[in-house]
């Protein structure tokens, strides 16, 4: 079946400091990939999106993103954290075959001052 | 400004009750989609909609119900017979139902069974 994992229910980092959040997606056909932020009680806002070619894709708000194809993994990063990034973070995946996105269930990340 | 709309913000409901989501685009987009969101659980879909007059029962469909007679609207009912109703319900839009396509999300009602 297909189906997304975010690892992580939460992350806490400090201000300033490097973030990765993990997605491993299981998909049969090539994978469009998806990353959407959503601060608390607000719609979801796309980041960013890997659909083909070069394999680091950059998004919105300094996020980036890698796809692995070896590891179907589709990690997001971002080299410095601010607070205004506090917010909950999905991976969501569709293919060719199955235009519906799959949702994983998303990273809730927390900025320490 | 080209966004969604949803209606209400907040909204109770008695146990028994029909209820009425709405949401509305003017991004001129021809796919919409209604989400239900639980704490830990990401987005299942409901219903979507590829075209007007046209709509299609998502993961979560039973006890819920949908029109959409205008290209702008995709009301949501949330029927009596839906047995936990209280969620985060939001709707989206797209330009077209493909797999590349961005999805563009309201803010989202907030339904409480009181």
């Amino acid at each position: 079946a297909q189906s997304v994992t975010q690892p992580d229910i939460h992350i806490t980092v400090s201000e300033g400091a490097s973030l990765e959040l993990r997605c491993n997606y299981s998909y049969g056909a090539t994978p469009y990939l998806f990353w959407y932020v959503q601060s608390p009680g607000q719609g979801l806002q796309l980041l960013l999106k890997y659909f083909s070619g070069d394999t680091l894709v950059q998004g919105i708000k300094g996020f980036e993103a890698e796809f692995k194809r070896s590891q179907s993994s589709f990690n997001l990063r971002k080299p410095s954290v601010h607070w205004s990034d506090a917010a909950e973070y999905f991976c969501a995946v569709s293919s060719g075959s199955n235009y519906q996105l799959i949702w994983g269930a998303g990273t809730k990340l927390i900025i320490k001052p | 400004d080209g966004g969604i709309t949803q209606s209400p913000k907040y909204l109770f409901r008695k146990e028994g009750q029909n209820v009425t989501l709405s949401c509305e685009q003017n991004l001129n987009h021809d796919a919409m989609y209604w989400y239900r969101q639980d704490p830990g659980q990401g987005l299942r879909l409901i219903y979507y909609s590829q075209i007007v007059n046209d709509f299609q029962k998502g993961d979560i469909a039973e006890g819920y119900s949908v029109s959409r007679e205008k290209k702008e609207s995709f009301p949501l009912t949330v029927t009596s017979a839906q047995k936990n109703p209280t969620a985060f319900y939001l709707c989206a839009s797209s330009l077209y139902f493909e797999a590349d396509t961005e999805a563009f999300f309201g803010q989202g009602t907030r339904l409480t069974v009181v």
